[in-house]
């Protein structure tokens, strides 16, 4: 079945450092790929998405490539923020939706 | 616009017990879902729902009920509760199935004693 695999947090950042959170999946076909964020106290909330090979997601200076080819979807931020401190799931939709484990950010001032 | 709310925030009961998780959206979304976070994992889907008179077993239904009457409203019903069944808990909905945003609400931490 599909699946999702992320690198195992947490993850601790000084403010400005280059963040990469690694997502790979296996799924067959041309799933969906997203990022989902979820700050403390809260629900998930829809980061980005890609949904082919080759698309970019962006958003709020995260990034994320749809690479079919290494399948991976790893997440970037160039200078990252205390305000970025949360839990980032990386999810795959083909034949079903799947949320990977979660990758726990803290960033210090 | 309040989004998809839940009540209550948090629950302890003891085995054996039932409960109702309430969830209420207002944005006239089709979709609905359950889902339980574990600690150290992804969200395992529970039950859901393509509209109302309409709901489906997710990936870990056992020991749950839902039903949706309506298009607001998808209660997931505990009977029975266990220990195993102690998580959080989250309802979402989207406006058609997963490849569109889902909307979250702010989750249930229910524990079983």
């Amino acid at each position: 079945g599909d699946s999702v695999t992320q690198m195992e947090g947490p993850v601790t950042l000084s403010e400005e450092a280059f963040l990469t959170i690694n997502c790979t999946y296996t799924a067959t076909g041309y799933p969906s790929l997203f990022w989902y964020v979820q700050y403390p106290g809260e629900g998930l909330q829809l980061l980005l998405k890609a949904t082919k090979a080759d698309d970019k997601g962006s958003n709020k200076g995260f990034e994320a490539t749809y690479r079919k080819e290494t399948t991976s979807f790893h997440l970037e931020k160039g200078s990252v923020q205390v305000s970025d401190s949360a839990v980032y799931f990386c999810a795959c939709y083909g034949q079903n939706f799947v949320f990977g484990p979660g990758t726990r950010l803290s960033v210090l001032p | 616009n309040a989004g998809v709310t839940q009540t209550p925030k948090f629950r302890i009961l003891k085995i054996g017990q039932s409960m109702t998780l309430q969830c209420t959206q207002d944005m006239n979304h089709n979709y609905m879902y359950w889902y339980r976070q574990d600690p150290g994992m992804g969200l395992k889907l529970i039950y859901y729902s393509v509209g109302a008179g309409i709901t489906d077993k997710g990936e870990v239904p056992n020991g749950y009920n839902v039903s949706r009457s309506t298009t607001e409203d998808f209660p997931l019903r505990l009977e029975l509760a266990a220990p195993s069944q102690t998580s959080v808990y989250f309802c979402a909905s989207s406006y058609t199935d997963r490849n569109n945003e889902q909307f979250f609400g702010p989750g249930t931490r229910l524990t079983v004693l």
